[in-house]
């Protein structure tokens, strides 16, 4: 069975720029996690799909992140205008609802890192 | 609010020796507490996890974890470290209701020495 899977694992871009990350979860997973990393800090929670509503974006920063699920399958994370504060890992994860709600059964991806410059 | 604190960023032992990581955690609420590991260019894995049943908790790879409500910790500990050990290591706490939203602590690179 396939992992989370995220791309691109590393992605340099300029200030200002666009940057998408993706996030294909676990088949049949219905929450969707995006958490980041930032050099030297805590990995910080940003947003939980379930399906494909938001169920909670209480930690993205601001709105030049938008996270889209569509269909409930696979997730974007854009960034726009991108600034240097934004480097850093991006994490996905994904969980199954009955056997983990309440126990952080999370599985991760590999991490999407971002490098602004 | 919950959070979480590893004391050490960093953590040496040499093969063979006792591996102990510290994770302190504070939570208004009875907690689920977690640690998962980062090995070199992977994601992050679960190791093990506490959910109010037995104290003592055993993971993967010969880990274990105590939680000590006295002392608000959940120490990670192995008895003989191998070189297979090197990762990131990382504590983590949900508190009951908040779904499954983890708190991270700011993680420990545990560094063997042959």
């Amino acid at each position: 069975e396939a992992g989370v899977t995220q791309f691109p694992s590393h992605s340099v871009i300029e200030k200002g720029q666009t940057v998408t990350l993706r996030c294909d979860p676990i088949s049949g997973h219905d929450n969707l996690y995006w958490y980041r990393r930032v050099m030297g800090k805590e990995i910080k929670f940003l947003l939980h799909f379930v399906k494909e509503s938001k169920q909670d974006e209480s930690g993205m920063p601001n709105n030049r992140f938008l996270a889209e699920r569509t269909g409930g399958t696979y997730s974007t994370l854009k960034v726009q205008p991108a600034e240097l504060e934004d480097s850093g890992v991006y994490f996905c994860a994904s969980s199954s609802w009955t056997s983990s709600f309440g126990t952080g059964e999370l599985f991760f991806g590999e991490g999407s890192r971002l490098t602004v410059l | 609010a919950q959070s979480v604190t590893q004391l050490g960023s960093h953590v040496s032992v040499s093969e063979g020796a006792l591996v102990l990581l510290r994770c302190n955690y504070s939570s208004s609420v009875p907690p689920y507490l977690f640690w998962y590991v980062q090995y070199p260019n992977q994601g992050l894995q679960l190791l093990l996890k506490y959910t109010s049943a037995a104290t003592l908790v055993k993971g993967i790879n010969g880990f274990e974890a105590e939680f000590k409500k006295s002392e608000t910790s959940f120490h990670l500990t192995k008895p003989s470290a191998h070189m297979s050990d090197a990762a990131e290591y990382f504590c983590a706490v949900i508190g009951v209701n908040a779904g499954n939203m983890l708190t991270f602590g700011g993680g420990t690179r545990l560094m063997v020495k042959p």
